[in-house]
């Protein structure tokens, strides 16, 4: 079957690193997605991954490794913005190339 | 100007109504979707369409109906509201190439409360 998961919240400090983990199982996978969604707003795309390996785009990076089913989100240099819930999707090619969500991750920033 | 746009932004109704929630998008993107999401889990996909005569049924599509009216013009239907259908809803478009990343655009939401 299909399933994403994610932790439920985290928390950071002001400044720091944080990495966020999301493993997959689907069928036929297409492609990994990272959006951020701030409280009752809409979600905002981040990153993209398709091959193994490390994307980097600005403070945030995201890793996605095939065969270990397995991706992280990196934010450096943490700020009170950055507060939000992360969400992680799949592509999947047995479902007609539509998007598999997890249910995200909410990362608290404190000072 | 918002390229994805949702009305209504909140709406109360009461169980047994027929609601609408209508999206519009100038983005130009032929794909667009109908998603719901609930505390702690997921967005689920309801609808989505590839283009004007390409409508497709998505995870959850029991008890909702989609029309889509032009190319940037899509709407959910509630034909019988429920409570278990309140929920926070979100159109949202796509470009139409499947080889490259294609994010979706998600429109503002709409808060839906059935009483």
């Amino acid at each position: 079957g299909q399933n994403i998961d994610q932790p439920t919240e985290m928390t950071a400090t002001e400044g720091a690193i944080v990495q966020i983990n999301c493993t997959y199982q689907t069928s036929g996978f297409n492609g990994l997605f990272w959006y951020q969604q701030h409280a009752g707003e809409a979600p905002t795309f981040l990153s993209y991954n398709v091959l193994d390996g490390l994307e980097e785009k600005g403070r945030f990076s995201s890793f996605l490794s095939r065969s270990k089913g397995y991706s992280y989100l990196l934010l450096k240099e943490l700020q009170m913005k950055d507060s939000a819930s992360y969400l992680c999707a799949v592509r999947d090619r047995t479902s007609n190339y539509q998007l598999i969500w997890g249910a995200g991750t909410k990362l608290i920033i404190k000072p | 100007d918002a390229d994805v746009t949702q009305t209504p932004r909140n709406r109360i109704t009461k169980t047994g109504k027929r609601i609408m929630l209508e999206c519009s998008q100038t983005k130009g993107h032929d794909r667009m979707y109908w998603y719901r999401q609930d505390p702690g889990l997921g967005l689920r996909l309801i609808y989505y369409s590839f283009d004007v005569k390409d409508i497709n049924k998505g995870e959850i599509s029991d008890g909702y109906s989609v029309s889509r009216q032009a190319q940037a013009k899509f709407s959910l239907s509630l034909e019988s509201a429920i409570p278990n259908q309140t929920a926070l809803y979100f159109c949202a478009t796509s470009d139409l190439e499947q080889g490259v990343g294609n994010e979706q655009f998600f429109g503002p939401g709409t808060r839906l409360t059935v009483l």
